[in-house]
């Protein structure tokens, strides 16, 4: 059973600084893997999106990268705004173009202006 | 247009109620899901349905009943709750349950039951 973990759970950070989230998973044999943001009480902005032929995605300030032999993508934040304040959540989709998502449990991020 | 909409956003109810939460997409998807998400856990995926048909079930209670009247329309009826049933409840639709396009999802249904 496919399992994604994120690292770290919290983290709070001056504005400005660039910054990185850390995601894993247990199966390798994912079809994709999509980072979301979330505000509270909202539903799920899709940020990124990597197919698993892909090593990375970049929309704007954000940066994802993906090593699917090592089971491990990272989410990089450059020039972090206090608008950035959320929580991040990573998904895979595992293998055969499965039945929706497995999440992990999400990174609540403070930009502190 | 990459929206998913539902309604409505906030429903309280008591336990002998039936209600229904809606989603609409109008991005021609032919997969569409129900996902549940309770306080500071991550969503859990609830329902799916592929080209109408529900396809997934992931052992959930027979007081929620989904219905997928088309292509574009996922309903979620719900019937006799338990107030552990509060949640937020999330409809995301995608191209279609073996493609492997992005997920897009709705604001939520924030759910009482009292």
């Amino acid at each position: 059973k496919q399992e994604v973990t994120q690292i770290p759970a919290a983290l709070s950070v001056p504005e400005g600084e660039n910054l990185v989230l850390n995601c894993s998973f247990t199966d390798s044999a994912i079809y994709n893997l999509q980072w979301f943001r979330q505000d509270p009480g909202k539903g799920l902005t899709s940020l990124l999106l990597i197919q698993s032929s892909q090593r990375e995605q970049t929309s704007g300030r954000l940066n994802a990268s993906l090593d699917k032999s090592s089971g491990r993508s990272t989410l990089y934040i450059a020039a972090s705004q206090p608008g950035d304040s959320a929580t991040y959540l990573c998904a895979v989709r595992s293998g055969g173009g499965a039945d929706g998502l497995t999440f992990g449990k999400g990174t609540h991020l403070i930009i502190q202006p | 247009d990459t929206e998913v909409t539902q309604t409505p956003k906030h429903l309280v109810m008591g336990m002998t109620n039936k209600k229904s939460l809606k989603c609409e997409q109008h991005m021609g998807h032919r997969a569409m899901y129900w996902y549940k998400q309770k306080a500071k856990k991550p969503p859990e995926l609830m329902f799916v349905y592929s080209y109408e048909k529900l396809s997934i079930n992931e052992s959930v209670p027979s007081r929620f009943s989904p219905e997928c009247p088309n292509s574009s329309l996922l309903n979620l009826h719900l019937h006799a709750l338990q107030p552990e049933d509060s949640a937020l409840y999330l409809c995301a639709s995608s191209r279609s349950r073996e493609n492997t396009g992005e997920l897009f999802f709705g604001e939520g249904s924030r759910l009482t039951v009292l």
